[in-house]
């Protein structure tokens, strides 16, 4: 089956500074999605890229996939004590999902 | 507009006993999932409805059956519970994308213990 992996597992900054993680998978996807989860709760969605893109921004986030290495990037940059969250990348293929382990980001004030 | 809903919020089950979780979405949206979320993992999906009246299995679907009687609702069934079932549940849905899956609308969460 499908597998995300996500690097690293934790990562504490400071405020202001960019927090960069990543997604790698194994098979072929449709499209990679980035999530984030606050303390249990659900999650919200951030951002989709499809495979036939390499790069997408919203806001303060960009994403790169580069399917030829099965990977994908989040960035976040400024980042702010309220980015203090888990993040997840979800691969789709067919009408399937896989999740990745997560990023626990801290950002200190 | 409420979103997804989950009811109930928490539960605890003994072994054995069966319950219902439901999962409610008032977005007109065609595809609905269960995931389980367990200590330090990501989601993991579980069943998996891509319309009314359909079902189908996801990565983890041992002990659990669904139900997708209504567009609205997908319910997610323990016959008989395991402490291994011991979890927090998610329900998300999403519209067709072009014929691939777009973004993913997460109720609140179902935190279940089975003792």
């Amino acid at each position: 089956s499908q597998q995300g992996e996500e690097d690293p597992q934790a990562l504490s900054i400071q405020e202001g500074e960019n927090a960069t993680m990543n997604c790698s998978y194994k098979t072929s996807i449709n499209n990679l999605q980035w999530y984030r989860q606050n303390s249990g709760r659900g999650l919200v969605h951030l951002i989709l890229i499809r495979s036939n893109e390499r790069e997408k921004h919203s806001g303060r986030l960009r994403v790169t996939l580069d399917t030829s290495k099965k990977s994908s990037s989040l960035l976040i940059t400024a980042s702010r004590a309220a980015d203090t969250a888990s993040y997840f990348c979800m691969l789709t293929g067919g009408f399937k999902t896989i999740f990745g382990a997560g990023t626990r980001l801290f950002v200190k004030a | 507009n409420a979103g997804v809903t989950q009811t109930p919020k928490f539960r605890v089950l003994k072994t054995g006993q069966s319950m219902t979780l439901l999962c409610a979405q008032d977005m007109n949206h065609e595809y609905m999932y269960w995931y389980r979320q367990d200590p330090g993992m990501g989601l993991r999906l579980i069943h998996y409805s891509v319309g009314e009246g359909t079902t189908a299995k996801g990565e983890v679907p041992d002990g659990y059956n669904v139900s997708r009687l209504k567009k609205q609702n997908f319910l997610l069934g323990l016959e008989s519970a395991a402490p291994s079932q011991t979890s927090v549940y998610f329900c998300a849905s999403s519209s067709p994308g072009g014929g691939e899956i777009s973004e993913q609308f997460f109720g609140p969460g179902t935190r279940l213990t089975v003792l």
